[in-house]
């Protein structure tokens, strides 16, 4: 168990609300990382932090900002949901042996379904 | 850029039968090569990984793959598949740019019949 929890874990909304999911670590990894599944696509990096204040843009990310205030806590939020947004989320640390090919550790999932 | 292709949405064994998953990357520099697998409804957790060294991996649950540099495969197998092997799996492919970035394939949904 690495220690990580995502938080909603299910969440229904609608088109144009604003929607921030919470990604909760204990281990004090350095770099985290946001994804979403979608089939016939895979995983796919939305946006990811290398620090405290140290994000950037993923393969995906229009549409997605992240915080990052503190080091346990990575946050994504959706300004103004639309359909193209549903999908399962995952959270994601690194390992911290620091080297080439670390492990990527992930969270449970948080569904979101935009009406 | 990297990439990964996973051949197969799906794929059918029997219990006992060899299992066979395939994965082809692109990479510009030696990749650091993943698989990956997610049992339904949860997160993903990892079988085995390819840095450098031995080419032949040993991972998780009986599962091996195969670093193939002349073939850029990265193939995944299992001598005789048990029931409780059915699940997606995924491969995935980081370089070493320090972010640790993963590009990962469409995935494949392994189902096993008695």
């Amino acid at each position: 168990d690495a220690g990580i929890t995502q938080s909603p874990r299910h969440k229904v909304t609608e088109t144009g609300t604003p929607v921030t999911l919470r990604c909760h670590q204990t281990e004090n990894h350095r770099y985290m990382y946001w994804y979403r599944q979608d089939p016939g696509h895979g995983l796919r990096l939305i946006h990811y932090s290398y620090g405290v204040k140290d994000t950037d843009k993923g393969e995906v990310s229009d549409g997605y900002s992240v915080s990052r205030s503190k080091t346990e806590d990575f946050l994504l939020t959706l300004e103004s949901a639309t359909s193209s947004q549903t999908s399962v989320y995952f959270c994601a640390i690194r390992g911290i042996a620091g080297g080439p090919g670390d492990e990527q550790f992930f969270g449970p999932g948080t569904r979101l379904t935009v009406l | 850029a990297q990439s990964v292709t996973q051949l197969g949405s799906h794929v059918s064994v029997s219990e006992g039968a060899l299992v066979l998953l395939r994965c082809n990357y692109s990479s510009s520099v030696p990749p650091y090569l993943f698989w990956y697998v997610q049992y339904p409804n949860q997160g993903l957790q990892l079988l085995l990984k390819y840095t450098t060294g031995a080419t032949l991996v040993k991972g998780i649950n009986g599962f091996e793959a195969e670093f193939k540099k002349s073939e850029t495969s990265f193939h995944l197998t299992k001598p005789s598949a048990h029931m409780s092997d059915a699940a997606e799996y995924f491969c995935a492919v980081s370089e070493d740019t320090g972010f640790q970035k993963l590009v990962f394939g469409t995935g494949t949904r392994l189902l096993v019949s008695p």
